[in-house]
């Protein structure tokens, strides 16, 4: 089975960077992504790490340590509309099925 | 990338109906999934569509209250049966297209409601 953890919700200020962090055991990985979703609105992917280390993007990167089970997603020079959930999610190998984690809800104040 | 429509995109239903929803993609994908979102919580994983063939179903999901159609490799229907207020979720059609780096796409996502 599949277990993936992230902590619920986390506040940081404008233009400070915030790391959201992702743990998870499975049976079978075959990638780990990251999705943002604002309220109301469908999840749009933001990284996919497969291999280890940073994949950086503009003001996101995602790290990835398979040995550990370990991500995090990386915001710099956050903006206001950030705000959002952050869902960490983990492909199985032998099925390619997407299994999320409970999303972490990110709250970015002036 | 993928683009995914899905129709409707709410719905209020009454307990006892049931309710199709529908998926359509603007490219051919290797994979589509449906899953549920309940109010302020994360993703479920209900089904993956198989074409032409049984949807393969998660814990918890069976086929006759969520019974799955995908005729072709862009189109595929979700239908939620004898509805109960329990069923009030949002309902997200998703794809997978091998040619973009297995990188998987989200519908807009239809708000159902069960009176």
């Amino acid at each position: 089975g599949q277990n993936i953890d992230q902590p619920t919700e986390m506040t940081a200020t404008e233009g400070a960077i915030v790391q959201i962090n992702c743990t998870y055991q499975t049976s079978g990985f075959n990638g780990l992504f990251w999705y943002q979703q604002h309220a109301g609105e469908a999840p749009t992917f933001l990284s996919y790490n497969v291999l280890d280390g940073l994949e950086e993007k503009g003001r996101f990167s995602s790290f990835l340590s398979r040995s550990k089970g370990y991500s995090y997603l990386l915001l710099k020079e956050l903006q206001m509309k950030d705000s959002a959930s952050y869902l960490c999610a983990v492909r199985d190998r032998g099925t390619d099925k997407l299994i999320f984690g409970t999303g972490t809800r990110l709250q970015v104040f002036p | 990338s993928a683009v995914i429509s899905q129709k409707p995109s709410r719905d209020i239903c009454q307990r006892g109906t049931s309710l199709t929803i529908q998926c359509q993609v603007d490219s051919q994908v290797t994979m589509m999934f449906w899953y549920r979102q309940q109010p302020g919580q994360s993703l479920t994983l209900i089904a993956t569509a198989n074409q032409g063939s049984e949807a393969t179903y998660e814990s918890g999901f069976v086929i006759d209250k969520f019974p799955i159609s995908r005729p072709n490799l862009t189109f595929s229907t979700l239908t939620v049966s004898n509805m109960s207020p329990e069923d009030s979720s949002i309902y997200l059609c998703s794809a997978m297209t091998t040619t973009s780096s297995y990188e998987q796409y989200f519908g807009p996502g239809t708000r159902l409601t069960v009176t």
